[in-house]
């Protein structure tokens, strides 16, 4: 089975522009969960989508925002960037043997903001 | 807060030897506790996991011990190799779709 795959693995961005970062989970795993992990903070959970809704947010700004289509695959996406959101970002999906609650996480895209 | 404590930050051990780290959590509603392990440059990667109702599980050279009235869980990797430096990081979650909530991360270099 493929793992998670991420695209783009690297991108740069200059403060003010927005971007786009895509998510394929595993075949038949419907949730997907976005990570931002960065050296001061660690792994920090962004949402979690299920079945094309968010189940679960957590407490970044409004900036952050994200969707899952029909066939799980999610983006995710940052508007006005800030220095402060130079990480690496993280997907995650889920939805196999032990009950749904394994997250098998992608290679990552690295964001870099100047 | 719900929160999770893992220590120690870096640890140094010889080939062969037992790494030990080790998590503390507040939530009582945590029931799951995976470890992962990463790689630089890669994603985290799932380790081993275990539940409550369990008080160690053991996969090949890694075993998590879980203390529940203490709230704390541990990671035992036996016969240390140098492949497994890495960083390793601890996380609980509450329910089915809730967040996994991550330690700091322990950084463990294996020397030959």
């Amino acid at each position: 089975k493929a793992g998670v795959t991420q695209t783009p693995r690297y991108l740069i961005k200059t403060r003010g522009q927005q971007v786009t970062l895509s998510c394929s989970p595993i075949s038949g795993h419907r949730s997907v969960s976005w990570y931002q992990q960065t050296p001061g903070q660690g792994l920090q959970f962004l949402f979690e989508y299920f079945s094309e809704t968010q189940r679960n947010k957590g407490n970044f700004p409004g900036r952050f925002s994200g969707r899952q289509f029909s066939n799980s695959r999610s983006e995710m996406n940052v508007s006005t960037l800030e220095l402060g959101d130079s990480a690496l970002y993280l997907c995650a999906s889920s939805g196999g043997a032990m009950g749904g609650r394994e997250q098998f996480f992608g290679p990552g895209t690295r964001l870099t903001v100047l | 807060q719900q929160q999770v404590k893992q220590s120690p930050q870096s640890l140094i051990v010889q080939k062969g030897g037992i790494s030990i780290i080790n998590c503390a959590y507040e939530n009582t509603a945590f029931d799951y506790f995976p470890w992962y392990q990463q790689f630089p440059g890669k994603g985290p990667a799932l380790l081993i996991a275990i539940r409550p109702d369990v008080s160690e599980k053991k996969e090949g050279r890694f075993t998590i011990s879980f203390n529940k009235s203490a709230k704390q869980f541990s990671l035992h990797i036996m016969d240390s190799q140098p492949g497994d430096s890495a960083t390793y990081f601890c996380a609980a979650s509450s329910t089915i779709g809730t967040a996994l909530i991550f330690g700091k991360g322990t950084t463990l270099s294996v020397s030959s």
